[in-house]
């Protein structure tokens, strides 16, 4: 198994662009979350999903999108870069949001100049 | 809504002293709770988790983690660390928000340097 998987691991935007970083697990795991990493503030929650189909806003969501049209993949997007987004992006998946562990993937490194 | 405090972000040790992180938390209803560790530029991995039944929770690693409801405390103990220790550490809370969804939330995370 891969696990979690994230690209890309680094990524430069210009104020203003779009993009979109990918997230792909193969544990055949419902629940699948993103998570930006700040110094001092921890990983906040900016979307989650319990299934194909259903999302649903975290702590930080504004200007951030996702998507799960399938089990494995639950892309996020930014729809127009903003220097307060640079950041280290974390994709991680589990059975529930509950008692189960949290896999989480490698990470993506954003900076928006 | 639950949410979780971590009373250090930073905690210099000296190798093979003993270390406590420690973690409050917030929660109108039951909880699960979990410590995670994060070594330099890799993703968060879990040391130990507490579901139910003994307070006493081992971990990987040598780790442990004691669960004290009265005073809502969650801390992560070694009792002697070593330099491989060196990493972030994350406490976590999972419970319902008011919504009545399951949500996991982190603290802050306590950045752990063993010297030598």
């Amino acid at each position: 198994n891969a696990g979690v998987t994230q690209t890309p691991k680094f990524q430069v935007l210009k104020t203003g662009q779009s993009m979109t970083l990918q997230c792909a697990q193969d544990m055949n795991h419902e629940y699948m979350s993103w998570y930006r990493q700040d110094p001092g503030m921890g990983l906040r929650l900016i979307h989650y999903s319990v299934g194909a189909g259903i999302t649903d806003q975290g702590e930080v969501p504004n200007g951030y999108n996702v998507s799960r049209s399938t089990t494995e993949d639950f892309p996020l997007r930014l729809l127009s870069a903003a220097p307060s987004q640079t950041s280290v992006y974390f994709c991680a998946s589990s059975y529930w949001a509950g008692s189960y562990e949290q896999y989480f993937g490698p990470g993506t490194r954003l900076t928006v100049t | 809504a639950q949410s979780v405090t971590q009373l250090d972000s930073q905690v210099p040790v000296f190798e093979e002293a003993p270390v406590e992180l420690r973690c409050n938390y917030s929660s109108s209803v039951s909880v699960y709770l979990f410590w995670y560790v994060q070594y330099p530029n890799q993703g968060l991995q879990l040391l130990l988790k507490y579901l139910s039944g003994s307070t006493l929770v081992k971990g990987i690693n040598g780790f442990e983690a004691e669960f004290n409801k009265s005073q809502t405390s969650f801390h992560l103990r070694k009792p002697s660390v070593h330099i491989s220790d060196t990493a972030e550490y994350f406490c976590a809370v999972s419970g319902k928000d008011v919504q009545g969804a399951q949500k996991l939330v982190f603290g802050q995370g306590t950045r752990l340097t063993i010297n030598p």
